[in-house]
């Protein structure tokens, strides 16, 4: 049963980097044909795609984020990464990390874990 | 990017009755269409893709149809574990996107 679960501080100062990561159990990252995702979705809205990684390291941003988003990797702990820099209260939301074989919908989510801005 | 809008935003249902939801995109996105389902405090579920086609575990009476910009998910006997919010999204482009969701509530 493949499981993904978001770790993380749940409150950060407005212009601080958030940075949350995402650990991988019954899966591999490594085994490839997956892209690995950060979605997240403010109170009461819909979701918004973050961005994704593959196992070979390369990335895409959303361009309405992409100035402020890395998305990295470690395979040797299978676990993704998000961070996002000069947040601000509009960052507040859940973020989720999720998996996704490639061209296809996702198939698992994190839990969520909520990350509230404020000083 | 392209622009998924759901119909209605709010649906009122009594147990045992047929729901038909809504999503609609702002260009064409083939079959690439997934519905998820949210319950409170809880992740989505992958309930359908391809737009027709059940996902694994789920009732069959979850069903999806439509291709190109016009989707509807129905469910045709709704049971009281369904009332949750709905949600499509497309994954024929990047970034993907999701529709804002319905929210079928008891009637």
């Amino acid at each position: 049963q493949v499981q993904l679960q978001e770790s993380g501080p749940g409150l950060v100062k407005p212009s601080q980097t958030l940075s949350l990561t995402c650990t991988v159990s019954g899966a591999s990252i490594s085994s490839g044909g997956y892209y690995w995702s950060w979605i997240r979705q403010h109170p009461g809205k819909g979701l918004e795609w973050i961005g994704y990684i593959l196992y070979s390291g390369s990335t895409y941003y959303n361009p309405s984020l992409k100035s402020r988003v890395t998305i990295s990797v470690d395979t040797s702990k299978n676990q993704f990464s998000l961070k996002l820099s000069s947040v601000t209260a509009a960052d507040t939301a859940v973020y989720y990390c999720a998996r996704g074989p490639w061209g296809a919908a996702i198939d698992y989510w994190g839990q969520g874990t909520l990350v509230t801005v404020s000083s | 990017e392209i622009v998924m809008t759901q119909s209605p935003a709010t649906l009122s249902v009594s147990p045992g009755e047929r729901a038909t939801l809504s999503c609609r995109a702002s260009q064409s996105v083939s079959s690439n269409l997934a519905w998820y389902q949210q319950k409170p405090g809880q992740a989505p579920r992958l309930l359908i893709y391809s737009a027709s086609t059940r996902a694994t575990g789920i009732p069959a009476r979850f069903s999806g149809s439509g291709s190109g910009t016009e989707f509807t998910l129905t469910i045709s006997s709704l049971q009281s574990e369904d009332f949750a919010v709905y949600s499509c999204q497309q994954y024929y482009d990047w970034p993907r996107t999701f529709g804002q969701g319905t929210k079928v509530g008891i009637k």
